[in-house]
Formats: structure tokens, sequence, C-alpha cells
């Protein structure tokens, strides 16, 4: 089955405790990228990948970091959480055709 | 500055009756729009996506035009049902290869039986 799936599902961490959320696609897509969800602020871009070893910052990229060292994964990386980094995460994957595929999500609270 | 703007936040209408959703868009040229629903707590899910140079597309009860005079799009859901009632959001793209979605906020479409 076609799919994106993101760990841990939901995270509850402190301030400062360095986290990765992971990201796996098996639908061997070119494109992957992170997006976090907030009420009133909508879906936005946090980094995106274009292929291997090629990323770069979305919209909102300010402390977190990403990388790209096989084309399935992607990673994302809170070095230092603060609580304004609460919010609900989605990895998606995407071909050149540009229909993107997204994991169930990820609810991180930072206390 | 760009901006992306669904009509309103929250769409209530009658099983049976046809839903329209509207998204504009200002300082954008994009490739290509997309639609996604998304019922709460799960990831949105793909539903159209129309180029350019595309005027209309249809997929079973959906249709999506594509006004790039008007910078316009608009989804619609005919006999709509109560299994409908999700939130919508357009997404536009401005490089064909890029990856690089930006959302709108997003409609909740609400259809009472």
């Amino acid at each position: 089955e076609a799919q994106v799936t993101q760990n841990p599902r939901y995270l509850i961490t402190v301030t400062g405790k360095k986290l990765t959320v992971t990201c796996s696609q098996n639908m061997n897509h070119e494109y992957m990228s992170w997006y976090r969800q907030d009420p009133g602020l909508g879906l936005r871009q946090i980094y995106y990948s274009m292929n291997v070893e090629v990323t770069d910052k979305g919209d909102v990229p300010e402390g977190y970091k990403v990388s790209r060292k096989e084309k399935r994964n992607f990673p994302l990386i809170l070095e230092s959480p603060s609580p304004n980094q609460t919010s609900l995460y989605f990895c998606a994957s995407s071909s050149y055709t540009g229909e993107l595929f997204f994991g169930e999500g990820s609810r991180l609270t930072v206390l | 500055s760009q901006k992306i703007e669904q009509n309103s936040e929250a769409l209530n209408i009658q099983e049976g009756k046809t839903a329209t959703l509207t998204c504009n868009y200002t300082n954008y040229s994009p490739a290509y729009l997309q639609w996604y629903r998304q019922d709460p707590g799960r990831g949105p899910v793909f539903l159209l996506l129309i180029r350019e140079n595309e005027k209309e597309k249809r997929k079973e009860r959906l249709k999506v035009t594509f006004d790039t005079t008007l910078k316009q799009s608009l989804f619609h859901i005919t006999a709509s049902q109560p299994a409908d009632s999700a939130t919508y959001l357009c997404a536009l793209d401005m490089d064909t290869n890029a990856g690089k979605s930006t959302f709108g906020d997003g409609t909740t479409l609400t259809v009472k039986p």
C-alpha cells in the first residue's frame, strides 16, 4: 500500500530537549516536504527536498533542520524545541506530477 | 505580497445541493492548482489538480475550474452528501517540478441531511 509514515504520532516534550520526527515514503517519490498546521494559520511549509541531498527552506524554517540522505526518508529535527513549535506536523511526498501524499500527522506539544 | 484566500471559513448546505468553494490568489502565477480534502485530525487527501492551460477538470461529482485572468479557482461538489463534510484546501504551485505547494486556510463544508 502506498503510504507516507510519520513517527511519533503524538509527543509531549520539554523546552530544549532535541527531538526527531521521522518520515518515510514507499512510492519512490522525488519530492518530500514538511508542513506545520496551526489554527488560523493553515498549512505552512517548513522545508522541502527535491531529491537526495537537495533541500531548501520553506516559509517557516526557523528552529528546524532536515536531511535527505536516502530517497525514502526525510526526518525533521528540532534541535532545541520551544513552546511556539507546539503544532500538528505533516510530512508529504510527491512525484513530478505534483499531487501530494500526506502522512497522518504528528502532534507535538512542547512544555 | 502573495496571498491565497478561500471564500469563507465555513459553508453549510443541504444534502443534494451543489457546494461551490472559491480559491482566490494575488501576486502568484501558478503552474497548477490543487484541491485537497482534510478530515479532523487527519492528513489532507488529494482530490484534483488543474494546470494553468486547463479551464476545467472533472472527477465523478467533483469539478474544478481555473481562471488565470480572474486569478480564481472554483471547486464544485454536485449532489452533496453528509459524507462530503470536511475542510477543503486549495494549494498553488509556482513551478511544475518544485514540489513546493502553498496552501490556503481552507473552507469547512457541512452538508446537512
